[in-house]
């Protein structure tokens, strides 16, 4: 099957301008998970969808951060505007409710650098 | 405070030699996941442990889950160089990561 599929895969931009991250989880996997990475770290979790509804978006910095999931597939995450500390990669994964344990599949990830 | 948190931070081991990398938790978390994730790449998911005193083999990796304790185990046996990566736990409550082992393996 297809994994994880996130574009795109680096970006370079100036602070106090906009960028928006795409993901296409693995197909039939209703929930979909947005992380961001930053150097050194774990991942932090930013939002959760279970189907198109943000259930856990409680560490998504709502003052410059959005997120949608359309129709339950794909999504994307947006910035606007961005700041230094926005440099990361931002991880989008996906996994199967009715999958033993609900196993996580990450995408190769948007590596972010704000100049 | 939530935390999960992963000792040793840095591993450096021979090869062939055996070690156990520890992941704690201080809220209950109903699954226990562990990734692999190399350098400059995404994270790779190797375990789930779903209940207390489960137990996972995959290869020279064994993890285990105490939940009574809150403690998650990862065991590398006779390690080889192609283990040499960064290891995370991460638990169900907010989805909470460890702060990660770093392996090394020498040969």
């Amino acid at each position: 099957e297809a994994g994880v599929v996130q574009s795109p895969r680096y970006k370079i931009i100036e602070k106090k301008q906009p960028v928006a991250f795409w993901c296409n989880p693995i197909s039939g996997h209703n929930t979909l998970y947005w992380y961001r990475q930053n150097l050194g770290q774990g991942p932090e979790l930013l939002i959760r969808y279970e189907n198109e509804e943000a259930v856990d978006d409680s560490q998504l910095p709502k003052d410059r951060f959005s997120a949608e999931r359309l129709k339950g597939v794909d999504s994307t995450l947006k910035i606007q505007p961005a700041e230094l500390g926005d440099s990361a990669v931002y991880l989008c994964a996906s996994s199967a409710r009715q999958r033993e344990g609900r196993q996580a599949f990450f995408g190769q990830g948007t590596r972010l650098t704000v100049v | 405070e939530l935390k999960v948190e992963q000792n040793p931070l840095f591993l450096s081991m021979q090869e062939g030699k055996n070690y156990t990398i520890y992941c704690n938790y201080s809220t209950t978390s109903d699954r226990l996941y562990w990734y692999r994730q190399d350098p400059g790449k995404s994270l790779e998911s190797l375990f789930v442990l779903l209940s207390n005193g489960a137990v996972k083999q995959e290869g020279r990796l064994m993890a285990s889950l105490d939940t009574k304790a809150r403690l998650s185990t990862l065991h590398i046996t006779a390690a080889v160089h192609d283990l040499s990566a960064t290891y995370f736990c991460q638990g169900t409550y907010k989805y909470i990561f460890g702060t990660g082992t770093r392996l090394k393996v020498l040969a």
